[in-house]
């Protein structure tokens, strides 16, 4: 299978730690997303990047969150001194760039992060 | 600047009859809409996108939307529901022209009954 794959599955952590989550996309794929979901809401938009450079990030990521894609390739996306309000699925999805913003975005499972 | 609102938190439908899960959305510009689908503990997986070509889009499992631009909406409709259906449904709007991220609404989730 060559969907989008994310490790870990769960992460289990105490506040104050850091944490550091890795995607890897469909290979062909140029756009890689990073979005966080809570219980009851929909994903919300992290960061993404075309090829090795991030191109957007949400003004809600604060400076705890950072996010790589090195060589364009998988991402990680690190949490430092997390708290508990971190604790949440964080998905990660990649694209092939379309025209007029049409691209399909095909999700991986997601990492389920807890905070203590 | 682009908005989604999924009317209905939840839905509840009895096997085998319609289902209708509501959207409506707001674009400055051209906007591509994509319904994505949820399984408890499964990734998200697109059901169909409008791409301003055909207004009524078919995607997979019988689902199909159409697109309404005098109304703003992008309803997902299916004849006929499945217990399987059961799950977590989406509506994500994308602006041409924007900075091509899309915005997901808060979700609708189907309960089918036996």
């Amino acid at each position: 299978d060559t969907g989008v794959s994310q490790d870990p599955r769960h992460k289990i952590t105490k506040r104050g730690q850091n944490v550091t989550f890795r995607c890897d996309p469909i290979s062909e794929h140029n756009r890689l997303y990073w979005y966080r979901q809570t219980l009851g809401q929909g994903p919300e938009f992290l960061t993404y990047f075309q090829n090795e450079a991030q191109l957007e990030k949400s003004r809600l990521l604060s400076d705890r969150f950072s996010a790589e894609r090195p060589k364009g390739s998988f991402s990680t996306l690190e949490i430092q001194r997390t708290e508990q309000g971190d604790s949440a699925m964080y998905l990660c999805a990649s694209s092939l760039a379309q025209q007029g913003g049409t691209d399909t975005q095909y999700f991986g499972p997601g990492t389920r992060l807890t905070v203590l | 600047a682009q908005s989604v609102t999924q009317l209905d938190s939840h839905v509840s439908v009895s096997e085998g009859t319609p289902v209708l899960l509501r959207c409506n959305y707001s674009s400055s510009y051209s906007p591509s809409l994509f319904w994505y689908v949820q399984h408890p503990n499964k990734g998200l997986q697109l059901l169909l996108k409008y791409t301003s070509a055909a207004t009524l889009v078919k995607g997979i499992n019988g689902f199909e939307a159409e697109f309404k631009k005098s109304e703003t909406s992008f309803h997902l409709t299916k004849p006929s529901a499945h217990m399987s259906d059961a799950a977590e449904y989406f509506c994500v709007v994308s602006e041409a022209g924007g900075s091509y991220i899309p915005t997901f609404g808060r979700g609708t989730s189907l309960i089918v009954h036996p």
